[in-house]
């Protein structure tokens, strides 16, 4: 089946600092890719959704200056987290839809960020 | 108004006995895709299931299938045989559109804790 990495799994930093998540289709192509946002025992809320060579679509309330998302190649797409505060400490899933047209989307594991 | 309802915020089942998860969804489209995913407590959304708008049968997946009732807008979800490995959070999910559409974002319920018990 098909498989999305993310890296780091886990991240601890500093308020006022970057943080960057990678989100990664490993064994096919990606057209589109779907960032989402977890709070504890909550839904997931989809922050914006990426296309390849593009700019990301963001979701109403989502601030695209402090959220940045980049899809630069069918594999690969990143966020970062700019000058992270702690409310900004949640579970962060991306998935990722295949280039042919597919009913399902591939998630990956999460990266859980805690900021200090 | 939510577009999709799951109303069990938790719910408890016997190993080996069968359970249902409720969802009911809400869209004028016609065309539209329920999904269910299970989460774990590690965190990773598993696909379980899947349902067309225009899908004639109830969808089955092994031990999964989806009672779908499209006059009531509902999408339940039934384990069979539950195992103790099925605790986890179960979402319901919606895609409203076309699967070809260039628009293909997913709606999450707020998710159902199912516990199996030994």
């Amino acid at each position: 089946g098909a498989v999305v990495s993310q890296h780091p799994s886990r991240v601890i930093c500093k308020s006022g600092t970057s943080v960057k998540i990678e989100c990664r289709s490993l064994d096919f192509q990606a057209t589109t890719m779907f960032w989402y946002r977890q709070f504890p025992k909550k839904s997931l809320m989809l922050m914006a959704t990426s296309n390849e060579g593009s700019k990301a679509t963001y979701e109403q309330g989502v601030e695209k200056d402090k959220f940045l998302i980049n899809h630069a190649s069918l594999t690969l797409s990143t966020l970062t987290v700019t000058s992270a505060h702690p409310e900004d400490s949640s579970f962060y899933i991306c998935s990722a839809r295949q280039l042919a047209s597919s009913y399902e989307q591939y998630f990956g594991p999460g990266t859980r960020l805690t900021v200090t | 108004a939510q577009k999709i309802t799951q109303t069990q915020p938790g719910m408890f089942v016997q190993e080996k006995e069968a359970v249902t998860l409720d969802c009911t969804y809400d869209t004028s489209d016609p065309s539209y895709g329920l999904f269910w995913y299970k989460q774990p407590s590690s965190g990773e959304m598993i696909f379980l299931i899947y349902q067309g708008s225009y899908d004639q049968q109830n969808a089955t997946e092994g031990r999964y299938s989806l009672n779908f009732q499209k006059a009531r807008k509902s999408a339940n979800l039934v384990i069979s045989a539950s195992q103790l490995g099925d605790s986890a959070m179960y979402f319901c999910a919606m895609r409203e559109g076309d699967s070809g559409g260039s628009n293909y974002k997913l709606t999450f319920g707020k998710g159902t804790l199912l516990t199996v018990n030994p």
